[in-house]
C-alpha cells in the first residue's frame, strides 16, 4: 500500500490559517487523497478528498502538487474546535472492495488561543 | 440524524467471553467496515463488506466474525475475548456510487477485556 508521511504535531494560533502537509511519493494514478480528522474520544471525521485538482469545501481546502507526490490541507481560519489529529490517507479506486484505509499516526494539531 | 450508530459505547468483558458489537447505518451505504484503534498504531481494518451477503477479511481478522444480512447492519462478533482485543472499535460506511468518496465513521465502542 502506498504510504503517507506527516509531521507528528503542529501548532497554530487561533483565527490564523493552518497548512498541514502530507508527502505521498509512492502514490499511484488511481489513488485518491483523503483527509480525515479525529477529535478526542470521537470517531474519524471525513474532511476532504481529491485526485488531481485542488478542492474546496465548507471545512477546508486541499492543495495537490502537480506531480501528486504531496498535498496540503488548508484550514483557512483555525478555531479551537479544529484541534484534532489529522490523517492523510490514500485510497485506491482501482481495487474496489479491498480498499483498506491505511491510517498512520497523523498530525496532532494544537490551536493556541 | 443520519449516520453510523454503534452500540454499546463501552463494554468490559472477561477473557473467554463472547459478545457482538452492533453497527447500523441509515444512509443506504453499500460498503461497511470495522476498524480497531490502538494507542500509537492508527486504525487497522478488521473486516469489510461491499453489500448484503458479502464480507471479506481485512488486515487483522483473527478472533472476529462478521455477517451482513441487511444493507443497514454490520455486526462484529468477538468469539472468545482476549486481553489483546482491548481496543476502541469503529464502524465506517460509504456509498459506492460516488467515485473516491469519503467514509462516515461511528463514534466507537471502547472495549476492555480483563
Amino acid at each position: 500500500d502506498a504510504k503517507t508521511t506527516q509531521p507528528n504535531s503542529m501548532e497554530s494560533n487561533e483565527e490564523e490559517p493552518v497548512h498541514l502537509p502530507c508527502n505521498h511519493s509512492t502514490i499511484s494514478g488511481t489513488d485518491y487523497i483523503h483527509w480525515y480528522r479525529q477529535l478526542p474520544s470521537q470517531g474519524p471525521e471525513y474532511v476532504i478528498h481529491g485526485l488531481t485538482s485542488n478542492v474546496n469545501n465548507r471545512m477546508a481546502s486541499l492543495a495537490i502538487a502537480e506531480d501528486r507526490k504531496s498535498s496540503t490541507l488548508i484550514l483557512h481560519r483555525a478555531t479551537l474546535r479544529d484541534a484534532a489529529v489529522y490523517y492523510c490517507i490514500l485510497r485506491s479506486s482501482s481495487n474496489f472492495g479491498n480498499e483498506k484505509l491505511t491510517f498512520g499516526t497523523g498530525t496532532r494539531l494544537t490551536i493556541i488561543p | 440524524n443520519a449516520g453510523v450508530t454503534q452500540t454499546p459505547k463501552f463494554q468490559v468483558l472477561k477473557t473467554g467471553q463472547s459478545m457482538t458489537l452492533q453497527c447500523a447505518q441509515d444512509m443506504n451505504h453499500e460498503y461497511m467496515s470495522w476498524y480497531r484503534q490502538d494507542p500509537g498504531m492508527g486504525l487497522r481494518l478488521i473486516h469489510y463488506s461491499v453489500g448484503a451477503g458479502i464480507t471479506d477479511q481485512g488486515e487483522v481478522p483473527n478472533g472476529y466474525n462478521v455477517s451482513r444480512s441487511t444493507t443497514e447492519d454490520f455486526p462484529l462478533r468477538l468469539l472468545s475475548a482476549a486481553p489483546s482485543q482491548t481496543s476502541v472499535y469503529f464502524c465506517a460506511s460509504r456509498t459506492t456510487y460516488r467515485e473516491g468518496g469519503g467514509y462516515t465513521f461511528g463514534s466507537g465502542t471502547r472495549l476492555t477485556v480483563v
